[in-house]
């Protein structure tokens, strides 16, 4: 089956600085990786995602590139603000021909942005 | 949308005794997830259903867990009986997977937090 690899398992950053968080997967096979973030005592909510037809993708001051041979993909957080610290999971499936996407979670990486 | 609906949201209760989780899916969603989380094994899948057939139980970690959806809007997790290694917080999710790509995002619930003492 699919394992995701996911680094680090802490990042601190100051405000305004840059956050990147990285997933490596195994099976070439999959082909959807979205990005959750998960605040304390809430459920995890999707942030962005990318398809393997895409290399990189932005949402104002999140993006995510993806790099299929290396399998591995990672998220950018500029201008961090506190608000923005979490614990964000990276996932990856493969959606076959019944339209099946059971996401495997990499361990999740607790982002604490400091004022 | 209500979204995900779980219930309880918490659940406390003594060894052995026998726990049911509920969960209704986003309306229209063909797709349902049960995930559990820890800290010490982070989130793991355990079930997930197809238009109410499960598809794939592989993750469930032992017979005392079980699950059912009887229709397209409601499902259980159940565990009978129950130990304290089994609190956690488990998660229902749901997708819609046959409609355009962008579709297929996978919307958790609010999650029960059950405590086994």
């Amino acid at each position: 089956g699919e394992n995701v690899e996911q680094h680090p398992s802490t990042l601190s950053v100051q405000e305004g600085d840059s956050a990147v968080i990285k997933c490596t997967y195994s099976d070439s096979a999959s082909n959807y990786f979205p990005w959750y973030k998960q605040e304390l005592g809430k459920r995890p909510q999707l942030i962005i995602d990318i398809r393997s037809n895409v290399g990189e993708k932005k949402d104002q001051r999140i993006a995510v590139t993806l790099n299929k041979t290396a399998k591995h993909f990672s998220l950018h957080i500029t201008e961090t603000q506190p608000e923005d610290s979490a614990v964000y999971f990276c996932a990856a499936s493969k959606r076959g021909w019944t339209g099946a996407n059971n996401l495997f979670f990499g361990t999740g990486t607790r982002l604490t942005v400091i004022p | 949308d209500a979204g995900v609906i779980q219930s309880p949201r918490h659940e406390v209760t003594e060894m052995g005794q026998e726990v049911t989780l509920r969960c209704k899916p986003i309306s229209g969603h063909d797709y349902l997830f049960w995930y559990r989380q820890t800290m010490m094994r982070g989130l793991e899948l355990l079930i997930y259903f197809n238009n109410n057939v499960p598809i794939d139980d592989s993750g469930m970690p032992e017979d005392r867990f079980s699950a059912k959806m009887p229709n397209a809007s409601f499902s259980t997790l159940k565990i009978q009986p129950s130990e304290p290694r089994d609190s956690a917080v488990y998660f229902c999710a749901s997708s819609f997977a046959f409609g355009l790509p962008s579709t297929d995002t996978q919307y958790f619930g609010p999650g029960t937090r059950l405590t086994v003492l």
